[in-house]
């Protein structure tokens, strides 16, 4: 079944890094754009970074824009998130999500979550 | 890269019908017809119920439904369920740099 499962999360210490992973199935993993989208405890969702179907475009929010990078390898299908220099305000539940290729916010598709938390 | 507007929360009886709104700028929901809207259970991750403005998945009642008018989106649940209660958020392409903006949320509660 389609499906996108997350891992890599974890409790790091402020100014760390952490590398999130999402595998794809079930579904022809370079046809679609992917995202990673965040959720503070108790919090709404937050639009982290996007990336192209084939990877040569990526968009991250200016809340992480130099800290962040999201990356696709295709032929494993896998998404990633490199966190670098964390803070405190990026404890979140991260999500990735895709999109369709006709509907650019149709978010249909949604992992579980990998909660990141941020503490010393 | 500001949230979309959402009332916090909203409320009805069974049977009722409720509307969440959702209002951007020009820059985001009125500049693209890209608005959807999802459905979030505590504890799970968000469905899609809404795309492109006004349509609905496979497999989503027709008693979601949606419109644009300006720089606000509005969702409407009509014959509120018990099952409906639950957070929704709105979210709006915003451009080749921002890409999605999404609201601040709306607790539906089913009284």
């Amino acid at each position: 079944q389609v499906q996108l499962v997350e891992s890599g999360g974890g409790v790091v210490q402020p100014g760390k890094s952490l590398r999130l992973s999402c595998e794809a199935s079930g579904f022809t993993f370079s046809d679609f754009a992917l995202h990673w989208v965040r959720q503070a405890p108790g919090k709404g969702l937050e639009w982290v970074a996007s990336i192209s179907f084939d990877g040569s475009n990526g968009l991250h929010a200016d809340s992480v824009k130099g800290r962040f990078t999201i990356s696709r390898d295709n032929s494993k299908n896998i998404l990633f998130l490199q966190m670098n220099s964390l803070r405190a305000e990026d404890t979140a539940l991260y999500f990735c999500a895709r999109t369709t290729p006709r509907s650019i916010v149709n978010f249909d598709i949604w992992g579980q979550g990998t909660m990141v938390t941020v503490s010393s | 890269q500001s949230a979309l507007t959402q009332p916090r929360s909203v409320s009805g009886s069974p049977g009722q019908s409720v509307t969440i709104s959702c209002t951007g700028t020009s820059s985001d929901v009125g500049g693209y017809n890209y608005v959807s809207w999802y459905q979030q259970h505590p504890g799970k991750a968000p469905k899609v119920i809404i795309y492109d403005v006004s349509k609905r998945p496979s497999g989503v009642p027709d008693r979601f439904s949606a419109s644009k008018s300006g720089n606000t989106a509005s969702l409407t649940i009509s014959g509120l369920q018990a099952e409906d209660e639950a957070d929704y958020y709105c979210c709006s392409y915003a451009g080749t740099y921002t890409y999605a903006t999404f609201g601040g949320g709306t607790k539906v509660t089913v009284l």
